[in-house]
């Protein structure tokens, strides 16, 4: 089946412009999870949804960035005012059941990315 | 806080040669452990975790309390074993994968 899959892949921004990123999740799956990974860097936790609702936003780097599921499926990442260091690569991930289910880590599967560019 | 450590940037090793990619972490309580790969081109993807002490491709991982240290090694390396492998801990404060920053793995012919 399909997997996670993120529009649009790239995404060149010039600074002040408002972007939006897509995560489709795999179908069925109850979390969801955004990651930003800086150059050189390995991948930063920004948020997570259990269905439509999110339980942590703890990793927003400002109030520039908003991210929603309304429906608990299709997820969106909103930058407001892009900045340069906005510039990153967008991770989205899911998982099937809520993280720690049972006591057991879920497996959380990785999207390929929006490459955003603020110039 | 909770944080992971891979001091290795870039390790290159011959094919066949043993391989250690190295993660330290901190962490307070029992961690979970977790080695995700991204090959070219490729997504980010689970290569092995430290609770189901399985070998995947050759490689295995033991965490090591004591140490605060959970390397992944492969006895022989293969050029297809060629890629970022991430190191990561599964935080119970937040429900998270904390990463390290990667290690290139470039296993040379």
């Amino acid at each position: 089946g399909a997997g996670v899959s993120q529009s649009p892949r790239y995404k060149v921004a010039k600074r002040g412009q408002d972007v939006a990123l897509r995560c489709d999740p795999i179908s069925g799956h109850v979390s969801l999870f955004w990651y930003q990974q800086a150059l050189g860097q390995g991948p930063e936790f920004l948020t997570y949804f259990q269905n439509e609702a999110q339980l942590d936003k703890s990793g927003l780097p400002s109030d520039r960035f908003f991210a929603e599921r309304p429906e608990g499926s299709v997820s969106t990442l909103k930058i407001q005012r892009t900045q340069q260091e906005d510039s990153a690569v967008y991770l989205c991930a899911s998982s099937l059941n809520s993280p720690k289910t049972g006591g057991t880590y879920n497996e959380q599967f990785f999207g390929p990315g929006t490459r955003l560019t603020v110039l | 806080a909770q944080r992971v450590t891979q001091p290795e940037k870039l390790l290159s090793v011959f094919k066949g040669a043993p391989v250690e990619l190295k993660c330290n972490y901190s962490y307070s309580g029992s961690p979970e452990l977790f080695w995700y790969v991204q090959y070219s081109r490729q997504r980010l993807q689970l290569l092995l975790r430290h609770i189901s002490r399985e070998s995947i491709k050759g490689f295995t991982a033991d965490l090591n309390k004591g140490e605060t240290s959970f390397h992944l090694k492969k006895p022989f390396a293969q050029e297809e074993d060629s890629a970022m492998y991430y190191c990561a801990l599964w935080s119970l404060y937040g429900n998270k994968l904390v990463f390290g920053a990667g290690t290139i793995l470039r296993v040379k012919s």
